[in-house]
């Protein structure tokens, strides 16, 4: 069973432009969270999604939005990065009535 | 509101020896609990849950925790520490009385094992 799948793994932008991170989750999952980790506030959380509609949100700015298609995939994205948008980007995906996460590897954005 | 506070930005041990990594929980509600690991360069992998069966859990690769309700903890051990068990840990609770709830992380411990 092919694991959560994030694209880019990595991208470097530069302040003022926006960017689009990509989600698939595992195979039947229809839940989709994402996190931003920096070594500073390790975890954060930004929002979840379940089928197509967005079931948590955490405390960060309207620049951060994201979206989740029929097919469970999901995208966030950044308008007018900032430097401290700098971080990795993780998504995660899980099963009804687990609680587990099933993390993919991460985007790295850099914001120069 | 619910929050998560891991004791202990870096844990350092010798090889062979107790590790023990500390995590206290605030919950208003029966939480559910979770410890994570992450290698570098990869993302967080479940080490195990406490769902409210058992008070000890036993997770992968000989880590285990046990919930202390009076304590509000949920320290992860390990009896003897391998090399390969340097990584970062984090410590996860749910935010509601449900396993769909929003789940928050703690800001992570990193584990160096000393030969």
């Amino acid at each position: 069973k092919a694991g959560v799948t994030q694209t880019p793994r990595y991208l470097i932008k530069t302040r003022g432009q926006q960017v689009t991170l990509s989600c698939s989750p595992i195979s039947g999952h229809r839940s989709v969270s994402w996190y931003q980790q920096t070594p500073g506030q390790g975890l954060q959380f930004l929002f979840e999604y379940f089928s197509e509609t967005q079931r948590n949100k955490g405390n960060f700015p309207g620049r951060f939005s994201g979206r989740q298609f029929s097919n469970s995939r999901s995208e966030m994205n950044v308008s007018t990065l900032e430097l401290g948008d700098s971080a990795l980007y993780l998504c995660a995906s899980r099963g009804p009535n687990t609680g587990e996460l099933f993390f993919g590897e991460g985007s790295r954005l850099t914001v120069l | 509101a619910q929050s998560v506070t891991q004791l202990g930005s870096h844990v350092s041990v010798s090889e062979g020896a107790l590790v023990l990594l500390r995590c206290n929980y605030s919950s208003s509600v029966p939480p559910y609990l979770f410890w994570y690991v992450q290698y570098p360069n990869q993302g967080l992998q479940l080490l195990l849950k406490y769902t409210s069966a058992a008070t000890l859990v036993k997770g992968i690769n000989g880590f285990e925790a046990e919930f202390k309700k009076s304590e509000t903890s949920f320290h992860l051990t390990k009896p003897s520490a391998h090399m390969s068990d340097a990584a970062e840990y984090f410590c996860a609770v749910t935010t509601g009385g449900g396993l769909n709830d929003k789940i928050i992380f703690g800001k992570g411990t990193r584990l160096h094992i000393l030969p």
